[in-house]
């Protein structure tokens, strides 16, 4: 079946660890995104990569980082610069210049 | 900067009885805005989308209205069921990227 999966579900962090999110498609999609959802809120975008090779910082990437080396994956890094990183973080996917989202299923990260 | 907003954080109906949830967004820009619904613990899904050169748009049990005079986004849901409990998103799309407003918890009362 195709779809985005999100991997792990849960992840804990240590203070002054990074850790890294995976998210990989199988939809063919070009554009992937990382947004981070805070509890009884919205999503806010974190980054975007419209194309291989190129990412996009969104409305709150500082304290992240990302790397799109191939179509179907999109790892999303938290650094111990990220004071609060305790969320529900969403990858989705579109067709290049359209509108639809397809989401995975999440990671729950929370710090110890 | 521009945001998308909904009128009511909560709402609680009754099965079989309509629901209708607001949205109010700010950039003018916008030209397509979709409904994802959010079930617990996964991502959202789509339900309906609409562009800005229509008002209404219709699909199975869901309606949107739009409102660009007012900057206004409505989801009717008809007939509502205990499976459409969830929270619902009214999101605007721009320059490449959707602007997600803080979402509606959508309770149906059995």
């Amino acid at each position: 079946d195709g779809g985005i999966t999100q991997s792990p579900k849960y992840l804990f962090r240590k203070e002054g660890q990074n850790v890294t999110l995976s998210c990989e498609q199988n939809l063919n999609h070009d554009a992937m995104y990382w947004y981070r959802q805070d509890p009884g809120q919205g999503l806010r975008l974190i980054y975007y990569s419209q194309i291989v090779n190129d990412f996009q910082k969104g409305d709150i990437a500082e304290g992240y980082s990302v790397s799109r080396e191939k179509k179907e994956s999109f790892p999303l890094t938290v650094t111990s610069a990220q004071k609060n990183p305790t969320a529900f973080y969403l990858c989705a996917s579109s067709i290049r210049g359209r509108e639809k989202l397809f989401f995975g299923s999440g990671t729950q990260l929370s710090v110890l | 900067g521009e945001s998308v907003g909904l009128h009511l954080p909560t709402l609680s109906v009754q099965e079989g009885d309509n629901s209708i949830i607001n949205c109010a967004y700010s950039n003018s820009a916008s030209d397509y805005f979709i409904w994802y619904k959010q079930e617990s613990g996964k991502g959202p899904q789509f339900i309906i989308d609409i562009r800005s050169n229509m008002d209404k748009r219709q699909g199975q049990r869901v309606t949107v209205l739009l409102n660009k005079t007012v900057k206004h986004l409505s989801l009717q849901i008809a007939a509502t069921q205990p499976g459409d409990s969830a929270v619902y998103f009214c999101a605007e799309y721009d320059a490449g990227k959707s602007t997600f407003g803080d979402g509606t918890t959508l309770t149906v009362k059995p």
